[in-house]
């Protein structure tokens, strides 16, 4: 089955920009979905198809996609963007998610 | 705007089965696929399997033998039933919609708030 690696920790200090990759594959071939994940909340898409953000997402995130890792980087971090983050692609018919990102604004 | 509301039973014994329902508001329900995702304690997210408003189902090869998601298509609801559980099967239970049957758009842009089921004797 296909697996996606992700580091389990990343820290930036407040206003610097942090980036968390997403090993897999050849997943530069799929399409990569990111989530942003708060205690007791549910998920957020905060990129979609490698580079997309959603409508309400700020500028700050951006994702790139190629050979086998995907990066979502924030910039200028916020204390609001304290959280665990999730890679995802679809791939064989069944959704595999990341191994999951807990990233600390310092 | 899109909403989900779950509901179902949070405490559980080993071997009976879970039964959670996901209730869709707020847009269409018809020609998208609506699936159930957990996350045990302290672990990562879990695709569990999804449903087409057709009924047409896919689930993720790890639980298939135990596992039926249903629909209700004319109340917007679907639903998760897993047999058998144990203490494995702890976790909070999401249910999400898939934005679009397209490949490149097999992502989750609306959450459910997340129901947690724990399983213990």
């Amino acid at each position: 089955s296909y697996e996606l690696t992700q580091p389990l920790s990343v820290s930036v200090a407040l206003g610097q920009t942090a980036s968390v990759t997403c090993g897999g594959d050849n997943i530069g071939g799929k399409n990569v979905h990111w989530y942003q994940h708060q205690p007791g909340q549910a998920p957020v898409l905060v990129m979609y198809r490698d580079s997309h953000r959603p409508a309400g997402i700020p500028e700050r995130f951006s994702g790139s996609n190629s050979g086998n890792t995907a990066t979502l980087t924030i910039s200028r971090a916020q204390a609001g963007d304290e959280g665990d983050y999730y890679c995802q692609v679809w791939t064989s018919g069944t959704y595999v998610f990341g191994t999951g990102t807990q990233v600390t604004v310092l | 705007q899109v909403q989900l509301q779950q509901w179902g039973a949070g405490l559980l014994k080993p071997s009976e089965t879970l039964s959670l329902t996901c209730g869709v508001s707020g847009g269409s329900f018809n020609n998208f696929y609506w699936s159930w995702i957990r996350q045990p304690p302290g672990k990562g997210l879990e695709w569990i399997g999804e449903i087409l408003h057709t009924g047409r189902t896919n689930y993720n090869p790890s639980l298939t033998s135990r596992v039926t998601i249903s629909v209700d298509a004319s109340n917007n609801q679907f639903s998760l039933t897993l047999r058998s559980v144990t203490a494995a099967d702890t976790a909070v239970y999401y249910c999400a919609r898939v934005a679009s049957q397209i490949i490149s758009s097999r992502y989750y842009d609306y959450w459910g708030q997340g129901v947690l089921v724990t399983v213990s004797s």
